[in-house]
């Protein structure tokens, strides 16, 4: 119950197109979900998170769906660009301690 | 204002010995997690210290411990060395409270040979 379940776990997509990665939960007590992004030999960058009293969130080319009732949240990258290819994380917290449980990732690559 | 910064970047040790990592929060963030990343498992929770004080703690071995200190900053301890401890550690720092977001630091890379 404690799983994020994300998917795919690659993605390829051409410079321009639209990037979509979705992530799936159980624990109807987790009420943050962000999203990051992490580059080869880097951190985790937080990108942009969402709570579930709101059914979407846009931040510049990201949005985040999000969908209570179907427990699931996706991300959406609008205008692809090759600078964007990375590894996505999604994430989920209930308030306990700061703990985040994170999906598997996603290795995205934007093609020119 | 300065991120989130671990120290050392890169360690090499060998099975048994004990290694201390570092992590230096935000200014002004109270709250330090720690995350074990390996290719197999993904980004693992360890443990969450929030005003010197473990908070919460993930599913790893006794062998993994951790403190905090007065000015937030945080060390990780790992004893008795396995082969399978080698991964990227990360914290993460945040307000705490209801502040959820955390900001990463660019990780430890820990080898055990």
């Amino acid at each position: 119950q404690q799983q994020v379940k994300q998917s795919p776990q690659s993605l390829i997509v051409q410079k321009g197109g639209i990037s979509i990665i979705n992530c799936a939960y159980e624990n109807t007590a987790f009420d943050y979900f962000p999203w990051y992004q992490q580059f080869p030999g880097k951190g985790p960058a937080l990108l942009i998170a969402i709570r579930p009293d709101v059914s979407e969130k846009k931040e510049g080319r990201f949005t985040i769906s999000f969908n209570k009732s179907a427990k699931q949240f996706s991300l959406h990258i609008m205008d692809s660009q090759p600078g964007d290819s990375a590894t996505y994380f999604c994430a989920a917290s209930d308030n306990q301690g700061g703990k985040l449980i994170f999906g598997q990732g996603t290795e995205l690559s934007v093609k020119p | 204002k300065a991120g989130v910064t671990q120290t050392p970047r890169y360690l090499i040790k060998t099975r048994g010995q004990q290694v201390t990592l570092s992590c230096s929060p935000i200014s002004g963030h109270r709250s330090v997690s720690w995350y074990q990343q390996t290719p197999g498992q993904g980004l693992q929770f360890l443990f969450e210290y929030f005003s010197e004080t473990q908070r919460n703690k993930g599913n790893f071995p006794g062998r993994f411990s951790g403190r905090q200190f007065s000015n937030s900053r945080s060390e990780m301890n790992v004893s008795t060395l396995e082969l399978g401890d080698s991964a990227l550690y990360l914290c993460a720092s945040s307000l705490g409270g209801q502040g959820y977001e955390a900001f990463f630091g660019q990780g430890t890379r820990l080898t055990v040979v």
